[in-house]
């Protein structure tokens, strides 16, 4: 069966811009978690969806946001991007609870912010 | 609060020796715990979970973990390394108090030499 699906896997942005991010889970997966990936902060979570609502949300400032939609698809949204906010983003799927069946991941959407 | 300490960001073997990649885990309470292998430009991939069954957890590709409640640690072992297995490895933990995350690790590189 096909894995999780990340689009676009790379995308440069100018600082200001926003960004949308899409993930398509495991077909019958439908919690959603986001992360952010970076050499210096390692992964460090963003969100997670269930059934089109968030359920937990990280440290991170309202610029980032995110949706689920009733076929479980997500989209992540950055807006005002800074450089800092480069990074592999990374959408995870799991098919009930995660701490009892873990993630599949996708391959990312590397992000670079000039 | 949950944490995950991984002991060696670098960890470099010969090809059939033994891979011991460490983690030592922070949780309140009842910890489920998870091994990730990335390998370059790619997410992460699930090796093996321990969910409060057995202690000892055999996963993929020959690698395996044990539970050690009184030394909090969940360290990763496989007998013998093969080149194929050079790449990042992450250690996890989740709880049922907090939806769809996981707290990972900073990560440790395993190098396996000819």
């Amino acid at each position: 069966k096909a894995g999780v699906t990340q689009t676009p896997r790379y995308l440069i942005k100018t600082r200001g811009q926003q960004v949308t991010l899409s993930c398509s889970p495991i077909s019958g997966h439908r919690s959603v978690s986001w992360y952010q990936q970076t050499p210096g902060q390692g992964l460090q979570f963003l969100f997670e969806y269930f059934s089109e609502t968030q359920r937990n949300k990280g440290n991170f400032p309202g610029r980032f946001s995110g949706r689920q939609f009733s076929n479980s698809r997500s989209e992540m949204n950055v807006s005002t991007l800074e450089l800092g906010d480069s990074a592999l983003y990374l959408c995870a799927s799991s098919l009930g609870a995660q701490e009892l069946y873990g993630y599949t991941f996708g391959s990312g959407t590397r992000l670079t912010v000039v | 609060a949950q944490s995950v300490t991984q002991l060696g960001s670098h960890v470099s073997v010969s090809e059939g020796a033994l891979v011991l990649l460490r983690c030592n885990y922070s949780s309140s309470v009842p910890p489920y715990l998870f091994w990730y292998v990335q390998y370059p430009n790619q997410g992460l991939q699930l090796l093996l979970k321990y969910t409060s069954a057995a202690t000892l957890v055999k996963g993929i590709n020959g690698f395996e973990a044990e539970f050690k409640k009184s030394e909090t640690s969940f360290h990763l072992t496989k007998p013998s390394a093969h080149m194929s297995d050079a790449a990042e490895y992450f250690c996890a933990v989740s709880d049922n108090t907090n939806a769809g995350k996981s707290t990972f690790g900073d990560g440790t590189t395993l190098t396996v030499k000819p």
